[in-house]
């Protein structure tokens, strides 16, 4: 079956580094999202990783390495608005988002 | 990035009526688009792949007498909720995919169902 799995809740210090883990088993692979969910709204776009390697994109940057069947979210300079839950998504061989269950990240003063 | 809306954002009806929600690509057109619904604290659950100009695919265990998708345009698609009862109420959002080398799913801003 297709599985996604990520830590269901972390929680950091403000001005802090969090690095969020996810890790998949999929039928085919054409890519890997990282979507932030703020409770009550819909998910935002964050990342988009295919190959293997880090992209980094102001304080947020996300791995991946497909051999592993891993990736990670890595978030600098925690800020409070940055509490929000952060959901782990892996396009199958059909071209469909396949979801993991979403890390709700608490971030302390 | 990519803007898909959605409409209305927030909608309170008795039970029994149906109610409609539109998703709009406004700067892309999107042969795919989906519809997510989201329970409180839970994760998002596909219900349908809607496709423009074919029929929607559903989800096992989403009825689709009772959640009509209709893709009229490659900017246009609308969930219907018939005769909508107090279990439905959710957050249902929609995403559309945009295509292309990195091909991305942007989402709608959601809406809020509340069946009394």
């Amino acid at each position: 079956g297709q599985n996604i799995d990520q830590p269901t809740e972390m929680t950091a210090t403000e001005g802090a580094i969090v690095q969020i883990n996810c890790t998949y088993q999929t039928s085919g692979f054409n890519g890997l999202f990282w979507y932030q969910q703020h409770a009550g709204e819909a998910p935002t776009f964050l990342s988009y990783n295919v190959l293997d390697g880090l992209e980094e994109k102001g304080r947020f940057s996300s791995f991946l390495s497909r051999s592993k069947g891993y990736s990670y979210l890595l978030l600098k300079e925690l800020q409070m608005k940055d509490s929000a839950s952060y959901l782990c998504a892996v396009m199958d061989s059909n071209y469909q988002l396949i979801w993991g269950a979403g890390t709700k990240l608490i971030i302390k003063p | 990035g990519a803007v898909v809306s959605q409409h209305p954002s927030r909608v309170i009806c008795k039970s029994g009526t149906s109610v409609k929600i539109e998703c709009r690509s406004l700067d892309f057109q999107a042969t795919t688009m989906f519809w997510y619904r989201q329970f409180p604290k839970q994760s998002l659950m596909l219900m349908a792949t809607s496709n423009e100009g074919s029929k929607a695919t559903y989800e096992q265990g989403v009825e689709k007498d009772k959640f009509l998708i209709n893709h009229a345009s490659l900017t246009l698609s609308t969930l219907t909720v018939t005769s909508a009862h107090p279990e439905d109420s959710s957050f249902y959002i929609c995403s559309a995919r945009t295509g292309g080398a990195r091909e991305t799913q942007y989402f709608g801003p959601g809406t809020r169902l509340l069946v009394l």
